[in-house]
Order: C-alpha cells, then structure tokens, then sequence
C-alpha cells in the first residue's frame, strides 16, 4: 500500500540551529500538508501545499518556518532559528484530488535543547 | 472558527466489552469528518471519512456513524491490538481542505 515517507525519525538540535524536516508524498498526490503535535496535546495544522504554492498556513505558521516541493518527489519544512517549544512531532500528510482520506507520514520527532 | 471534542479522554474496557466513542463537532459546514487510529510515537492511520448526517461505515470491529452534531465510533467485542488513541478530525466546506482535530481518546483493552 502507498505510503508518505518521513526523513528522519528523530531530530536533535540546539536552539538558534535551522533543521531541515523530509518528507516523500505518495506519488500521484497533488495536495501536501504539514501538521505537529506538542506532546499530550492535539494534531495541529501548521500549513498545505498545492500547485507549488502555499494554499492555506495557521497563525503558527510564522516567518520561522517554510516550505518547498524543491524536486517532483521530495517535500520539505524548514524551521529557522529553533525555539524550545518548536520540540513536537511533526506530520507530513498528502491527498489526492478529490481523494477523500489524508494519508499522514510516521513523523519526525523534533527536540530542541 | 471549526472545534472538535471528543470524550471521554480515555477508556479502559475488558476483552469483548462493546463501548462507543464520541465526536462532537462545530463548523459552519461540513465537507467531511474522519476518525484515524494513532499508536504511540507513530502518525494518524486512516479508519473512516463520514459526509452527511445518517451515514455509517465499517471496518471489522469498528462502527462510524455521523448525525449535524456528531459522530460515534462504536467498537463491538475490542480486542487488546484495539489499544490505541482514536482521533476525530472535521474539513470545513470552505475553499482550505486542512483538517481540525480533537484531542483523541486513548483506548486501553485489557485481556
């Protein structure tokens, strides 16, 4: 079965450092979309992609963060200049056109320190 | 603005003790709702999507059903692999397709 691909499973940084966050949609998905959880608490949405542009971001969503489909396969969240509350996991999701489930990626676990 | 409660927090049932779980939701209108399953330090597993009111779906030992108001996830005869935190999630009809959780119920089954 198709599945979202999350790089990596774990990331350790130190406050202030810029990370990187991977994920591979399934193939014939067109929309994209990264949510986080802050550990106990609720699924979040943070921002959704289409047509190699931003379609909707939250208010978490700051100037911190970005996003970038830099190839036909790969899609990426950078976060800048990490805080401390930034530690969560973070979800990368993908849905076909008119596709009725989101299909959501294992995760990255992001610690800031 | 679209919220979602879903009680109770959490549930602890006996091996083949049939219980049910709640969604209730607000949003100026409703494009779909969806109950995913959630294993710890892993994402969302996709279980249902409901449209309108009245309508059901099943997966083995799952149940959805949907009425304006809210949605129950009915599990018949659990069984401890059913242990897991079950979240609700509503898309507004609105042009943005991002999806608006609950906190989710963590379900234990005990043998």
């Amino acid at each position: 079965e198709p599945e979202v691909t999350q790089t990596p499973s774990h990331q350790v940084t130190q406050m202030g450092q810029e990370v990187i966050l991977r994920c591979v949609p399934i193939s014939n998905h067109l929309y994209f979309y990264w949510y986080r959880q802050i550990l106990g608490q609720k699924v979040e949405f943070l921002v959704s992609f289409y047509n190699n542009e931003i379609s909707e971001k939250s208010e978490i969503f700051d100037d911190q963060f970005s996003v970038e489909r830099p190839d036909g396969s790969n899609f990426t969240l950078k976060i800048r200049s990490t805080k401390l509350e930034d530690s969560a996991m973070y979800f990368c999701a993908s849905r076909a056109v008119g596709g009725a489930g989101y299909t959501f990626g294992s995760g990255t676990r992001l610690t800031v320190v | 603005e679209d919220q979602v409660t879903q009680s109770p927090e959490a549930l602890r049932l006996q091996e083949g003790e049939s219980s049910s779980l709640n969604c209730s939701y607000t949003v100026s209108g409703l494009r779909g709702l969806f109950w995913y399953r959630q294993d710890p330090g892993k994402g969302p597993e996709f279980l249902f999507t409901l449209y309108s009111a009245g309508e059901e779906k099943e997966k083995e030992r799952l149940k959805a059903t949907l009425t304006k108001k809210e949605s129950f996830l009915h599990i018949t005869a659990p069984k401890p692999e059913d242990s897991a935190t079950y979240l609700c999630a509503v898309q507004n009809t609105g042009a943005n397709s991002k999806l608006t959780f609950g906190k989710g119920i963590t379900l234990s089954v005990r043998p």
